[in-house]
């Protein structure tokens, strides 16, 4: 069964303090890991999709990356308006491209 | 370039009355879905279409959710009748081709009581 898995469930983080969420996933033929930010009260934004092991992507202080197993999302230097969660998402691709999501990372940066 | 319209942004209803919620997609963007996400998780797709027709709706409560997407753009999801359980918000992403990027809108959220 398809899985994902986003750790930790919550980090807190001083402005300036980098720091990494992880997103690990089952996932039978894996044709695209996305990463998403989602706002209260909103729906969640696009930021990366990943498609192939070794790859990795960046917007300004967010850096994406993709290993057989699990990606990660690094935070440099974050300011309180990263504060967001963070939703990893897989698809498999074929007929139906959906969306299998984690739970989620909730970011919190205190000034 | 509009995003994706969802309406209404909040509804409050009693357990077995019914509601529907409206989404309107990007422009040009043939695939649209319908996702559950209940507080504290993430997304959960209800159903895909295709144009105007079903592609995945294997995890859609069909004794009380119905969809349709005609003429291939809007879209409404229904519930009825409503249960506790369903509180949830209600989120319509759409996408264009062959990418798999899909583009939210900003949800309806429901509250059943």
């Amino acid at each position: 069964e398809d899985q994902v898995t986003q750790s930790p469930e919550a980090l807190r983080l001083q402005e300036g303090e980098s720091s990494s969420l992880n997103c690990s996933y089952t996932v039978s033929g894996l044709r695209g890991l996305f990463w998403y930010r989602q706002d209260p009260g909103k729906g969640p934004e696009f930021l990366f999709t990943l498609y192939s092991a070794g790859e990795e992507k960046e917007k300004e202080r967010l850096k994406a990356t993709l290993t057989k197993k699990e990606s990660f999302l690094h935070i440099t230097a974050p300011k309180p308006e990263d504060s967001a969660t963070y939703l990893c998402a897989v698809t498999h691709g074929g007929a139906t491209n959906k969306l299998i999501f984690g739970t989620g990372t909730l970011l919190a940066v205190q000034p | 370039e509009a995003g994706v319209a969802q309406s209404p942004r909040y509804k409050i209803i009693e357990k077995r009355q019914s509601v529907a919620f409206w989404c309107n997609p990007i422009s040009g963007h043939a695939t649209l879905y319908w996702y559950q996400q209940i507080l504290g998780q993430g997304p959960k797709l209800l159903i895909q279409f295709q144009n105007n027709g079903v592609v995945d709706d294997s995890q859609l409560p069909k004794d009380r959710f119905s969809a349709e997407r005609l003429k291939g753009v809007d879209s409404t999801l229904k519930i009825q009748p409503a249960k506790l359980e369903d509180s949830a918000v209600y989120l319509c992403a759409s996408t264009q081709g062959a990418t798999y990027e899909q583009y939210f809108g900003p949800g309806t959220r429901l509250t059943v009581t």
